[in-house]
């Protein structure tokens, strides 16, 4: 079964509302969490990594305001997508690590703004 | 570009046959991981291979690593219809953050 679980694997909403997925670590604790975006037929962009406890690091040109980040247990990260526009439609996807060389994906949230 | 290249991009064989798809990086690595998608679905993981391997099997997939180049190709040999879908390289950079820069990503397509 998946040890990382999204939620929800679809949303649609309102252009200009704001939107939240979930990721969870399930049976184990993810000090560090990874939010990447996938627009159709295209690669995984990295958005941001997101820390336990404390701001997560965006990468270049992704806008922290926007996508806000919380990561406020070992096990949860949430992605909030605010004001959301017909272009921030996209697939979403979160990891999580763990150990060293594990990652887990989850099996990603299909965002539709209209 | 924060992403690797990928070649082919798309590729289309028939059943039986081999599939191999190539993949170049930028930086320094930890290690190299390929990844299937199904459409609209998500990834999943199909081998790690290490810096300092530079050969590896699993089942029907091969993986090979070229750091001084930096390269790796995936092989898929004796091809099945189940086998269409993206593939995906993925770094993790020197420091083994966990952070992983995907390649542009090559369509298999095998056709029955």
């Amino acid at each position: 079964g998946a040890v990382v679980s999204q939620h929800p694997s679809r949303v649609i909403c309102k252009s200009g509302t704001s939107v939240k997925i979930e990721c969870r670590s399930l049976d184990f604790q993810a000090t560090t969490m990874f939010w990447y975006r996938q627009f159709p037929k295209q690669s995984l962009m990295l958005m941001a990594t997101s820390n336990e406890g404390s701001k997560a690091t965006y990468e270049q040109g992704v806008e922290k305001d926007k996508f806000l980040i919380n990561h406020a247990s070992l096990t949860l990260s949430t992605l909030t997508v605010t004001s959301a526009h017909p272009e921030d439609s996209s697939f979403y996807i979160c990891s999580a690590r763990q150990g060293v060389n594990t990652i887990y994906f989850g099996e990603g949230s299909w965002l539709t703004v209209v | 570009s924060q992403q690797g290249e990928e070649d082919p991009q798309a590729l289309s064989i028939q059943e039986g046959e081999n599939a191999t798809m190539n993949c170049s990086y930028k930086t320094s690595i930890n290690n190299l991981q390929w990844y299937r998608q199904n459409s609209g679905r998500g990834l999943v993981h199909l081998i790690l291979i290490r810096s300092n391997e530079r050969e590896k099997h699993s089942g029907r997939l091969r993986v090979t690593l070229d750091t001084s180049k930096k390269s790796s190709s995936l092989l898929i040999t004796a091809s099945r219809a189940a086998d269409t879908a993206s593939y995906f390289c993925a770094t993790d950079a020197t420091g083994n953050t966990g952070k992983l820069i995907f390649g542009q990503g090559t369509t298999l397509q095998v056709k029955p």
